[in-house]
């Protein structure tokens, strides 16, 4: 199984402010991550995918980047609705694996 | 508009077996795999498997196998998840998503709580 190590498990932003989240995977991954919010009570919301690709609609305050097995997540000019946990997810392998989650909350 | 509707939340008996269903609209239902996520302890997510509904494959997490039986009804674009001897351990919310090979899961059902309890 391929892993994926996501960090930090938890951080505090401000509103308008900048944040920043990884993934270190197993093995390479060939690009193919994708990034999801996640809010209490719904299902996943896919943001982007493989690594860089935003989905339909998503605002362009959200991006990714990264190759092999290091990948980051970025969110800017962060709005009230961001607050969410935001996972990670390889689709390299049949066997997907999802990182532990990054809780992202107020300061 | 795609939507994956799933089924209500259950509390069932530790050793039964319980189905939990995901009715699909708003697309061609055999265009896309059907994967199934669970959710413990609010937080980690593992993948139990897929299943195509055009030909009825299936592929499984090893650690499911046995545990997971995923089927679908096309008549109804529905799929369902058949959870077996259910244990404390199987207490966890349970998702949907549709996936397009070799893309990511792209929508997701909003999940069915499963509380496994004497």
């Amino acid at each position: 199984d391929i892993q994926m190590t996501q960090s930090p498990s938890s951080l505090s932003a401000s509103l308008g402010g900048k944040v920043t989240i990884t993934c270190k995977a197993s093995q390479d991954i060939n690009k193919y991550i994708a990034w999801y919010q996640h809010k209490p009570g719904k299902g996943p919301r896919l943001l982007i995918h493989y690594t860089s690709t935003l989905q339909p609609g998503i605002p362009s305050r959200f991006s990714g980047s990264g190759s092999g097995r290091d990948y980051s997540f970025s969110i800017s000019n962060l709005e009230p609705e961001d607050i969410a946990t935001y996972y990670c997810l390889q689709y390299d392998n049949l066997l997907l694996t999802f990182g532990a989650g990054t809780k992202l909350e107020l300061k | 508009e795609v939507q994956l509707q799933q089924s209500g939340p259950e509390l069932v008996k530790p050793g039964a077996s319980m189905k939990i269903s995901c009715k699909a609209s708003g697309y061609s239902f055999t265009g896309y795999t059907m994967n199934w996520v669970k959710q413990s302890h609010g937080k980690n997510l593992e993948w139990i498997g897929l299943i195509n509904p055009y030909n009825g494959g299936t592929s499984y997490n090893q650690k499911f196998k046995g545990k997971a039986t995923l089927t679908v009804d096309k008549s109804s674009s529905t799929a369902y998840m058949e959870l077996l001897s259910l244990t404390s351990e199987d207490s966890a919310v349970y998702y949907c998503a549709r996936r397009a090979t070799p893309y990511a899961m792209d929508y997701w059902g909003q999940g069915t709580s499963v509380t496994v309890s004497s």
